[in-house]
């Protein structure tokens, strides 16, 4: 029930296009799921987070949609950049787990020019 | 500020040997975690400590690791004896309570262990 499964493992996407990284969950509690960004040789970094009282959260390029009934929850780039090439980390808590984040295994996407 | 300091970046030991691993959180967070990522893992909560105390360390491998919070600046992660299945980057990250929900972490740039 602590499972966040995220898919797919690797993408590959031109410059401009749109990739889409998902991710399901199973523990009906879980209210925060944030997306994290993480560079080569860099620390895993906040890149935007949603709560499940809005279905659509958008921060400049990155959209995160969220479909409470499914369970899933998913981060799409618009006209994606070569530098955002990076792995992408989705991640699900609640106040129960006391700020103990629930990690998928991550997405390394590279966006080619 | 400046972050999450880590140090060092780079350590190379070889098995048997004792490893200590050091970090010191942004000022003011009152949450601090221990990471290990790997290829093959991914990014695995080891440890995590609220206001220096360990809160939950079901992600501590066994007991060749242990870590420590003396005080609000600075916590330790200790391998002893290491192995060269501990080669891997260690994370530490640190949170603060804002009471808004937020439970953003903030990452240091990692140390990375390589046991042979």
């Amino acid at each position: 029930q602590q499972q966040v499964k995220q898919s797919p493992q690797s993408l590959i996407v031109q410059k401009g296009g749109i990739p889409i990284i998902n991710c399901a969950y199973e523990n009906t509690a879980f209210d925060y799921f944030p997306w994290y960004q993480q560079f080569p040789g860099k620390g895993p970094a906040l890149l935007i987070a949603i709560r499940p009282d809005v279905s659509e959260k958008k921060e400049g390029r990155f959209t995160i949609s969220f479909n409470k009934s499914a369970k899933q929850f998913s981060l799409h780039i618009m006209d994606s950049q070569p530098g955002d090439s990076a792995t992408y980390f989705c991640a699900a808590t609640n106040a129960g787990n006391n700020r103990k984040l629930i990690w998928g295994l991550g997405t390394s996407l590279a966006v080619n020019p | 500020d400046a972050g999450v300091i880590q140090s060092p970046r780079h350590e190379v030991t070889e098995m048997g040997q004792e490893v200590t691993l050091r970090c010191k959180p942004i000022s003011g967070h009152d949450y601090l975690f221990w990471y290990r990522q790997t290829m093959m893992r991914g990014l695995e909560l080891l440890i995590y400590f609220n206001n220096n105390v360990p809160i939950d360390d079901s992600g501590m491998p066994e007991d060749r690791f242990s870590a420590k919070m003396p005080n609000a600046s600075f916590s330790t992660l200790k391998i002893q004896p290491s192995e060269p299945r501990d080669s891997a980057v260690y994370f530490c990250a640190s949170s603060k309570n804002l009471g808004t929900g937020s439970y953003e972490q903030y990452f240091g740039p990692g140390t990375r262990l390589t046991v042979t």
